[in-house]
């Protein structure tokens, strides 16, 4: 079955305690990218890969890191969240560009105390 | 970089009416245009998208609608369903491979909610 996996889906943790978020696709898709979901903030992109490599920033990437090592994962690393990073977060691909279908992750529920 | 200003934040409409969600959009060089449903609880999903080179597409009882000289499109949901209950996200992305056409801007929600 065509998915893009996020794991954790509930994750409850301290101010500045290292945490990645890892997210997997089995689609082959070239285009990753990150978003959080705020009450009326909507959806805002973090960061996206367009490829193996290759990353960029979306609207509000402070304080998250992103890797491409390989074309199927793409984990989102908070190296010292604060508590407002306390969000939903979603992870999504697509074939080629975000001018495309996206396909989204079940989402990671992220609580930082 | 892009905004998109999405109204209204709240619908609530009686089944079997219509229900219009209004986005407008600020840069001129966006062309793709997708809408989101996402249902409490679930992660958002793909129903409609236009690119600017038509002005209106339909898919059974969605339709969507654009005006690039106004910069604004709209949803049109008609004979509405307890199931069409949701939010629904627009977004805007510029055009092109590279930059700018990978940043898919979404607007902030509107909670739908169709009533019996």
């Amino acid at each position: 079955e065509a998915q893009v996996t996020q794991n954790p889906r509930y994750l409850i943790t301290v101010t500045g305690k290292k945490l990645t978020v890892t997210c997997s696709q089995n689609m082959n898709h070239e285009y990753m990218s990150w978003y959080r979901q705020d009450p009326g903030l909507g959806l805002r992109q973090i960061y996206y890969s367009m490829n193996v490599e290759v990353t960029d920033k979306g609207d509000v990437p402070e304080g998250y890191k992103v890797s491409r090592k390989e074309k199927r994962n793409f984990p989102l690393i908070l190296e010292s969240p604060s508590p407002n990073q306390t969000s939903l977060y979603f992870c999504a691909s697509s074939r080629s560009t975000g001018n495309e279908k996206l396909f989204f992750g079940s989402g990671t529920q992220l609580s930082v105390l | 970089g892009e905004n998109v200003e999405q109204h209204p934040s709240t619908l609530s409409v009686q089944e079997g009416d219509s229900a219009v969600i209004k986005c407008t959009y600020s840069d001129s060089a966006s062309n793709y245009f997708p809408w989101y449903k996402q249902e409490l609880g679930k992660r958002p999903q793909l129903i409609i998208d236009i690119r600017s080179n038509v002005g209106e597409k339909k898919d059974q009882r969605i339709a969507v609608t654009l005006n690039k000289t106004a910069k604004h499109f709209s949803l049109h949901i008609t004979e509405t369903q307890p199931e069409d209950s949701a939010v629904y996200f627009c977004a805007a992305s510029p055009g092109g491979l590279t930059g700018g056409g990978n940043k898919l801007t979404f607007g902030t929600g509107t909670q739908l909610k169709v009533e019996l």
